[in-house]
């Protein structure tokens, strides 16, 4: 079956300009996470979806950064006025309903470099 | 606080021998211990995860991992490594009632011809 898609999986933008990235995930699943691998702090959590629920947004860096879940299923990660260090790889993953014994599978990820 | 570490940020070996990549983790509570393998430009892919039983946990690609409470250790293994095995390797744990990973710093295998 589908896995998790994410798109652009590239994105070159200039400092200042707000991008938005988008994540499908694998149909059924209700948790929705999303992580930011890069060079100098390895994978950190951003935000988390669950449900109808009021979403987790502890890992979230900044008041640049949102995101949303329409319907429940597709997400969109924004990243307003861009600095070049959110340079990086953002990565969406989906699980069946988030508890501690999920498996997080990931989408392949959108490499965001701000020039 | 949770925490893993990947001591070796780079592991070495001849095609044919075994392998293992390290990860000790910290974690109040049951851990519940994960690997994911990334190749070049690509997400992280599922391997195997630990959650309760057996202590050894088979799991895609031949790769198997040993769960050891009192070294609070779960290292990756497998007996014969590939050339196509080199790649990224990341450990993560998530504590009881938790649902983010806590990832360790990756381990990046070189399976050498």
């Amino acid at each position: 079956g589908a896995g998790v898609s994410q798109s652009p999986s590239n994105k070159v933008t200039e400092k200042g300009k707000d991008v938005e990235l988008r994540c499908d995930p694998i149909s059924g699943h209700t948790a929705l996470y999303w992580y930011r691998q890069s060079l100098g702090q390895g994978l950190e959590f951003l935000i988390y979806f669950q449900g109808n629920s009021a979403p987790d947004k502890s890992g979230l860096p900044s008041d640049r950064f949102s995101a949303e879940r329409t319907g429940g299923s597709v997400s969109t990660l924004t990243i307003q006025r861009t600095q070049q260090e959110d340079s990086a790889v953002y990565l969406c993953a989906s699980s069946t309903s988030g508890s501690a014994t999920d498996t997080q599978y990931f989408g392949p990820g959108t490499r965001l470099t701000v020039l | 606080a949770q925490s893993v570490a990947q001591p070796e940020d780079q592991v070495n070996v001849a095609e044919g021998n075994p392998l293992t990549v390290k990860c000790t983790y910290s974690v109040s509570g049951n851990p519940y211990l994960f690997w994911y393998v990334q190749y070049p430009n690509r997400g992280l892919q599922f391997l195997l995860k630990y959650i309760t039983g057996d202590n050894l946990v088979k799991g895609s690609y031949g790769f198997e991992a040993e769960f050891n409470k009192s070294q609070t250790s779960f290292h990756l293994k497998k007996p014969s490594a590939l050339v196509s095995d080199s790649a990224l390797y990341f450990c993560a744990v998530k504590g009881s009632g938790t649902y983010k990973y806590i990832f360790g710093t990756g381990t990046r295998l070189k399976v050498l011809a």
